[in-house]
């Protein structure tokens, strides 16, 4: 069953540190995403990427945030100046155009 | 705003019935999904409902009522394994964001 891969499953990084997470959707999903959950909260959505650019992003997701294609198949999540309250699992999530969301194991990030 | 409401934690017992509740408040609508999520875990869908009535999958059936805001999520014949979080969520509008509740826990007792 196709399934969708996040890499790494654990990231510990010193704040300030720039982070890559790392995503491949479903190869004939067009729409992905990505989402974080804070231990204890909610799932939280941070953005949806679509024919190559964000189609929505949330107030999260500011200018320390950025989403990458770079080639077909991974889709990346980079935090420039990773700040203590970045700490949270980081899901992945991608969908066809009428399909439920598919999630990642998603990446847990912390930092120290 | 947008909002979604579901209850923080419910108890159940092994072999029973329960049913969570979801309501909702958005700017528009197109589809309300139930995941399962275990701590620790990703998200896994459960159901999807985007017109009125019950969708029936095994042992879990979902309900949307759109006039109302609401929706349920009914789980029978409860086992151990049940013991996780239900998220609601809600796509809003043509986009393909999903709107999430808090999630309602749910702790099966022998």
């Amino acid at each position: 069953e196709p399934e969708v891969t996040q890499t790494p499953s654990h990231q510990v990084t010193q704040m300030g540190q720039e982070v890559i997470l790392r995503c491949v959707p479903i190869s004939n999903h067009l729409y992905f995403y990505w989402y974080r959950q804070i231990l204890g909260q909610k799932v939280e959505f941070l953005v949806s990427f679509y024919n190559n650019e964000i189609s929505e992003k949330s107030e999260i997701f500011d200018d320390q945030f950025s989403v990458e294609r770079p080639d077909g198949s991974n889709f990346t999540l980079k935090i420039r100046s990773t700040k203590l309250e970045d700490s949270a699992m980081y899901f992945c999530a991608s969908s066809g155009a009428t399909t439920e969301a598919f999630f990642g194991q998603g990446t847990r990030l912390t930092v120290v | 705003g947008q909002n979604i409401d579901q209850p923080t934690e419910m108890t159940a017992t092994e072999g029973a019935i329960v049913q969570i509740n979801c309501t909702y408040q958005t700017s528009g609508f197109n589809g309300l999904f139930w995941y399962q999520q275990h701590a620790g875990e990703a998200p896994t869908f459960l159901s999807y409902n985007v017109l009125d009535g019950l969708e029936e999958k095994g042992r879990f059936s979902s309900f949307l009522s759109r006039s109302k805001g609401y929706s349920y999520l009914l789980l029978k014949e409860l086992q151990m394994k049940d013991s996780a979080s239900y998220l609601c969520a809600v796509r809003a509008d043509s986009n393909y964001q999903l709107i999430w509740g808090a999630g309602t826990k749910l702790i099966i007792k022998p």
